[in-house]
């Protein structure tokens, strides 16, 4: 069965420093992953993704991740947080049916500290 | 507006009662996800459609709800009976044919408050 873990509920960090945000995903086929945002009372939008291929992958808004195979892991990080990356994140792994539906982690919430 | 719409944005209903939500996916998509968002959680899983085929649904969906997607267009998600742990976000995503890493997007979510 396919899980996702995101260590830390909250993160805070100050305008201009490092983000990293940890997922760790546990699946029973080749995971597709992905990140999520969410700002307060919209819906979910995407980030980056990874499927095959390079395994450092760049998104929007600055943003990139590395799958890591041996550590089961899909790190999101920003070199310098900007006020306007405050929101809850989601990282998600593709589930087993071929449907394509997505299992979330719990969400990071992202404080940015002036 | 080319995105994924949700109606209505915000639904308050006395336990027991009935509730319908609708999403309008993006217009080429055949492919359409209701998930459902509770406080501080992640969005689970709910129900998929493949045109007007409703192909998987979650153990969550209990026999109190009940999805169509008539004509492969539009969808409805209805709560029938509604109980306080039906509040929640529920919110609905669809994506095009190619495969099953394609992009889903979502719509803005409908909030469902059961006084």
């Amino acid at each position: 069965a396919q899980s996702v873990t995101q260590l830390g509920s909250h993160v805070s960090v100050s305008e201009g420093a490092l983000v990293l945000l940890r997922c760790n995903y546990s699946s029973s086929v080749p995971p597709y992953l992905f990140w999520y945002v969410q700002y307060p009372n919209q819906g979910l939008q995407l980030l980056l993704k990874y499927t095959t291929g390079a395994t450092l992958v760049k998104g929007i808004n600055g943003f990139e991740a590395e799958f890591k195979k041996s550590e089961t892991s899909f790190h999101l990080t920003k070199p310098s947080a900007h006020m306007s990356d405050a929101a809850e994140y989601f990282c998600a792994v593709r589930g087993s049916s071929n449907t394509g539906k997505l299992i979330f982690g719990q969400g990071t919430t992202l404080q940015v500290k002036p | 507006d080319t995105g994924v719409s949700q109606d209505p944005r915000h639904k308050i209903t006395k336990r027991g009662q009935n509730v319908t939500f609708r999403c309008d996916p993006i217009s080429e998509h055949n492919r359409l996800y209701w998930y459902r968002q509770t406080l501080g959680q992640g969005p689970e899983f709910l129900t998929y459609f493949q045109n007007e085929a409703q192909l998987e649904k979650s153990r969550l969906l209990s026999d109190r709800f009940s999805a169509e997607r008539p004509k492969g267009s539009f969808s409805t998600l209805e709560i029938q009976r509604t109980e306080q742990g039906d509040s929640a976000m529920y919110l609905c995503a669809s994506r095009e044919s190619r495969g099953p890493t394609d992009t889903q997007y979502f719509g803005p979510g409908t909030r469902l408050t059961v006084l």
